[in-house]
This record gives structure tokens, sequence and C-alpha cells, in this order.
């Protein structure tokens, strides 16, 4: 089964609205971390937000905020206001367990254009 | 504070040969990762250090990989005998070794095997 699924393969938004992203997970363990990371055509991959599975509140960095719904194992990604640098591949991933596992899992991503 | 850095950004080879990429850490970080990522993938996790021992390897890592990370700095990733299926971006990461252990990437090494 997939540890990280993103059903979206790519989505169009206009500049100036919100866009979710659409992630689910699949884990048994309890603890466990979830991120999002940018990657724009030029390749590098940058971090956005995380959410720790023990976190009550939904994580927000600027314009970007975290949909948590522990029960259902999803874990959104919301963009407000898009601009037009907003235009990449977005990648969700998961960090299960806590101690000595490291490893990211990444979802296959979804490709979002913003439009003007 | 400069991030992770990698070199070289592209490398085109032809098959048999064997190619090396290295990796720079943000310095502070203890971890550092190897990733692999094919057309319309999202990365695929290969081996990791913390410090300078490698503490795992995926199943994706075959015997003509090699990956060492000498005095817990920078890292090298070696693949010997090239085929056209390793060509791939090769991603390093690097993580402090603290709370979410936040993974900051490099731009990536293209690698082009023909």
């Amino acid at each position: 089964a997939q540890k990280i699924t993103q059903t979206q393969p790519g989505m169009f938004v206009q500049e100036k609205e919100a866009v979710t992203l659409d992630c689910t997970y699949d884990t048994s363990d309890q603890s466990y971390g979830l991120f999002w990371y940018k990657q724009p055509s030029s390749g590098e991959m940058i971090f956005l937000i995380y959410q720790g599975s023990y976190d009550e509140q939904n994580a927000t960095e600027g314009r970007y905020s975290l949909n948590f719904q522990k029960a259902r194992k999803s874990a959104n990604l919301v963009i407000s206001a898009s601009q037009l640098g907003d235009s990449a591949m977005y990648f969700c991933a998961m960090r299960e367990g806590g101690g000595s596992n490291y490893k990211l899992t990444f979802g296959k991503g979804t490709l979002l254009t913003v439009n003007p | 504070d400069t991030g992770v850095s990698q070199n070289p950004r592209h490398k085109i080879t032809k098959r048999g040969q064997n190619v090396t990429f290295r990796c720079d850490p943000i310095s502070e970080h203890n971890r550092l990762y190897w990733y692999r990522q094919t057309l319309g993938q999202g990365p695929e996790f290969l081996t990791y250090f913390q410090n300078e021992a490698q503490l795992e390897k995926s199943r994706l890592l075959s015997d003509r990989f090699s990956a060492e990370r000498p005095k817990g700095s920078f890292s090298t990733l070696e693949i010997q005998r090239t085929e056209q299926g390793d060509s791939a971006m090769y991603l390093c990461a690097s993580s402090m070794g603290q709370g979410a252990e936040t993974q900051y990437f490099g731009p990536g090494t293209r690698l082009l095997v023909l």
C-alpha cells in the first residue's frame, strides 16, 4: 500500500485565490511527522511546513497552512492568496515513528499552476 | 547561513563509467541523507548518516552504489559501472538532529547515463 497518496496529479488556480492540495497517509505508528515541500522547475526541494502527529493545532507558516485530520489520516496543504511564483510541484512526505527512523517517504506530487 | 550544496549540478556519462557526487550539508547539521528522484516521482530514500556513521541503507542502494561521509562533514555518493536506469536526480539533505528533524535539501545532481 502507498504510504503517501496525492490524488491530484495537477491543479490549476487563479492568482490571489486559495487552493488545497490533498494528501492522505498510511501508518500504524502513533508518532510521526508530516511535511510539505515545494519543487520548482529548478529541482531544489524547498521545505514549507511541518505537522507532528501529537500537535493539536494545525500548522501555519505565512500563506501556508496544513489541514490535519488525524482520524481521516489526511494532511492537506492550503495555500492562500496564490501567487504566480507558487507554480511548482508540491510533495507531501512522512517520517514514521520516533527514535531512530529519520527517512522521509514521499508521495508522487501535485503540479500546481497559478494562472494570472 | 549557507544551505546544502551539491556538485556537480549536472553530469552526463557513458554506460559503464563511474561517477561521484559531492554534498556539503548545512554546517551545524549532523544528519545527512541521500535520495534519488526519477521523472514523475517523488524522491526515494537511499541512505543516511549520523555524523560519519552510515546508519541505514535502502534496498535501492545496490552494490554498485557506495556513500561515505568522512569526518562527519561532506558526503560523497559513488556509482560504479553506471547503467541507463541510474539516470535520475540525486538529492542530498541534512537535518540538525533534534525536534522535527526537518530535512533541508540541496539543488540536486542530475545524472544522465547514455
